[in-house]
């Protein structure tokens, strides 16, 4: 069974250009989580998708970031205009529901100049 | 918001010297607690999932252990191949809170 994919793996962009990430969760999972890792601070919580819908986008920080799930399948996150405190690495995790297990995919390192 | 800490913050350890690490969490009502390990430039592998306080699991050099307050990540003659950074997480909401993490190096 294949795991959560991410693509891409890194993305060197500079300040306020566009960036888009995806994310491909485990086939039959519900429920997609974004999530992200700052330099030297531990993972965050973004956003909740079950299926198409948003359950929880607490975490964006900001009205520069935007998660859809189109579908109730892949997920993209979009950064525009990208800062340079966007930096980090994004995770996708997902679940076979609310609690349960989140299986993380390997990442997006995302490094604005 | 719920709080998870962990400690050390690093700890390296001579191949076969175990030894454990620890999580404290700050949650009503726990509804699990999730054992992660990561490697370099790698997303989170799940490990374990412990309930209730006093329950254990296990994995060949691993064993995780919960009490009402904290929960710890027991290594039994480790191998340089558990050097990772080994994160905790609880369920807050719909979404998973994290530890920092404790970065583990085992020498050979």
């Amino acid at each position: 069974e294949a795991g959560v994919t991410q693509f891409p793996s890194h993305s060197v962009i500079e300040k306020g250009q566009t960036v888009t990430l995806r994310c491909d969760p485990i086939s039959g999972h519900d429920n997609l989580y974004w999530y992200r890792r700052v330099m030297g601070k531990e993972i965050k919580f973004l956003l909740h998708f079950v299926k198409e819908s948003k359950q929880d986008e607490s975490g964006m920080p900001n009205n520069r970031f935007l998660a859809e799930r189109t579908g109730g399948t892949y997920s993209t996150l979009k950064v525009q205009p990208a800062e340079l405190e966007d930096s980090g690495v994004y995770f996708c995790a997902s679940s076979q529901g609310y609690g349960k297990t989140q299986y993380f995919g390997p990442g997006t390192r995302l490094l604005v100049l | 918001e719920d709080q998870v800490t962990q400690s050390p913050e690093a700890l390296r350890l001579q191949e076969g010297e175990s030894s454990s690490l620890n999580c404290s969490y700050t949650v009503s009502g726990l509804r699990g607690l999730f054992w992660y390990r990561q490697d370099p430039g790698k997303g989170p592998e799940f490990l374990f999932t412990l309930y209730s306080a006093g329950e254990e699991k296990e994995k060949e050099r691993l064993k995780a252990t919960l009490t009402k307050k904290e929960s710890f990540l027991h290594i039994t003659a480790p191998k340089p191949e558990d050097s990772a950074t080994y994160l905790c997480a609880v369920p807050y909401g719909q979404n998973f809170v994290f530890g920092p993490g404790t970065r583990l190096s085992v020498l050979p």
